[in-house]
């Protein structure tokens, strides 16, 4: 599978713990996304890079999210002191600036649960 | 503010019928929108985009601006259409985060 993969697929933490997920986006693909989607909603967006660069953040991450891309591939998305409401799928996507076809493409999400 | 509605969250019809799942975005410029669709146990995907103005699957939808609509129909569902289906809208200029709606979950029964 060559598309945008998300590990792990499901995680259960105990309230107050750190998780941290990862995403590899389509390789060529120089943007990538972090989306939130809880039960009955549509995907909320989160942040997203270019390349390395961070450019914006939803004022629905709280200080206690943080997401980095530090070369430009892979991105990992951390929850500290987690809380149940941040019980949710975290979904990623990836897409290219060039080429003409900006198309989103998007993982399987990872299916958080904080009990 | 930018905001995508989708007023049913369900909609359930038999094979062979008619289909338009409804979706109503506010936005003050010119926006992209697209149909995303997610299948049982499976990724979401892209369905289509007013842009490209083509039928996938025998889907179409048509950008009314004036109605700030985006309907997608087809005029003979199929049971390998039940899936839940997502209205998005992208700003230009915003980083090319997209804006979901609620989404509707399309039931074909035979």
């Amino acid at each position: 599978d060559t598309g945008v993969s998300q590990n792990p697929r499901h995680k259960i933490t105990k309230r107050g713990q750190n998780v941290t997920f990862r995403c590899d986006p389509i390789s060529e693909h120089n943007r990538l996304y972090w989306y939130r989607q809880t039960l009955g909603q549509g995907p909320e967006f989160l942040t997203y890079f270019q390349n390395e660069a961070q450019l914006e953040k939803s004022r629905l991450l709280s200080d206690r999210f943080s997401a980095e891309r530090p070369k430009g591939s892979f991105s990992t998305l951390e929850i500290q002191r987690t809380e149940q409401g941040d019980s949710a799928m975290y979904l990623c996507a990836s897409s290219s600036t060039t080429g003409g076809d900006t198309e989103a493409f998007f993982g399987q999400g990872t299916r958080l649960t904080v009990v | 503010a930018q905001r995508v509605t989708q007023p049913e969250k369900l909609l359930s019809v038999f094979k062979g019928a008619p289909v338009e799942l409804k979706c109503n975005y506010s936005y003050s410029g010119s926006p992209e929108l697209f149909w995303y669709v997610q299948y049982s146990r499976q990724r979401l995907q892209l369905l289509l985009r007013h842009i490209s103005r083509e039928s996938i699957k025998g889907f179409t939808a048509d950008l009314n601006k004036g109605e700030t609509s985006f309907h997608l129909k087809k005029p003979f569902a199929q049971e390998e259409d039940s899936a839940m289906y997502y209205c998005a809208l992208r700003a230009i200029g915003q980083g090319g985060k997209l804006i979901f709606g609620q989404g509707t979950e399309l039931s074909v029964k035979p």
